[in-house]
């Protein structure tokens, strides 16, 4: 079973509007990261929140961690027609050896 | 140009083949894993290395065989090809779980089993 799961699982937006996406988990961590995944590439490391952070900033995102709901979001503002992508969560499980990653959330940006 | 270094890009193979999918990195991380990506599924770990010489399995590692010699590669093995390995593999390297640039991976490699 997966250690994080995104919701929702697609969204689409009109260019100039933010996307925000959702991510639980259900373990104890002590940190969770975001990446992003253009259609065939790999993945691209967005941002890292330790457990002990609240909110943290990355240009035009914003990611938010409540380990008290074992949950994270990721806020995509003034969005472009580049920002169309999957994004997934990920974190460290088994002692921090091992990164399960989410489903992912599948966001379509319209021109 | 520094980065995780996947061969092939692509591959087609039979049931029953076997294959070793390779994996490099020049960054010096210790933390090496491969992944599997299905539709609809995410990434599934098969694999990881916190080390040279150390290996530990992940999720779905029944098929796999990997093996660390090197810091710097992580060939990713498969047995006897199955069409349920029909996947896209990645392989992706860190300095430590928790390092602010989290994974770098590789660009992938797209199996078929037929």
């Amino acid at each position: 079973s997966q250690q994080g799961e995104e919701d929702p699982q697609a969204l689409s937006i009109q260019e100039g509007e933010n996307a925000t996406m959702n991510c639980s988990y259900k373990t104890s961590i002590n940190n969770l990261q975001w990446y992003r995944q253009n259609s065939g590439r790999g993945l691209v490391h967005l941002i890292l929140i330790r457990s002990n952070e609240r909110e943290k900033h990355s240009g035009r995102l914003r990611v938010t961690l409540d380990t008290s709901k074992k949950s994270s979001s990721l806020l995509i503002t003034a969005s472009r027609a580049a920002d169309t992508a999957s994004y997934f969560c990920a974190t460290p499980v088994a002692a921090g050896n091992k990164l399960t990653f989410g489903g992912g959330t599948r966001v379509l940006v319209k021109p | 140009n520094a980065g995780v270094t996947q061969t092939p890009k692509f591959q087609v193979l039979k049931t029953g083949q076997s294959m070793t999918l390779q994996c490099a990195q020049d960054m010096n991380h210790e933390y090496m894993s491969w992944y599997r990506q299905d539709p609809g599924m995410g990434l599934r770990l098969i694999h990881y290395s916190v080390g040279a010489g150390i290996t530990d399995q992940g999720e779905v590692p029944n098929g796999y065989n990997v093996s660390r010699s090197t810091t710097e590669d992580f060939p990713l093995r498969l047995l006897s090809a199955a069409p349920s390995q029909t996947s896209v593999y990645f392989c992706a390297s860190s300095y430590s779980i928790g390092t602010p640039y989290g994974y770098t991976f590789g660009s992938g490699t797209r199996l078929t089993v037929v």
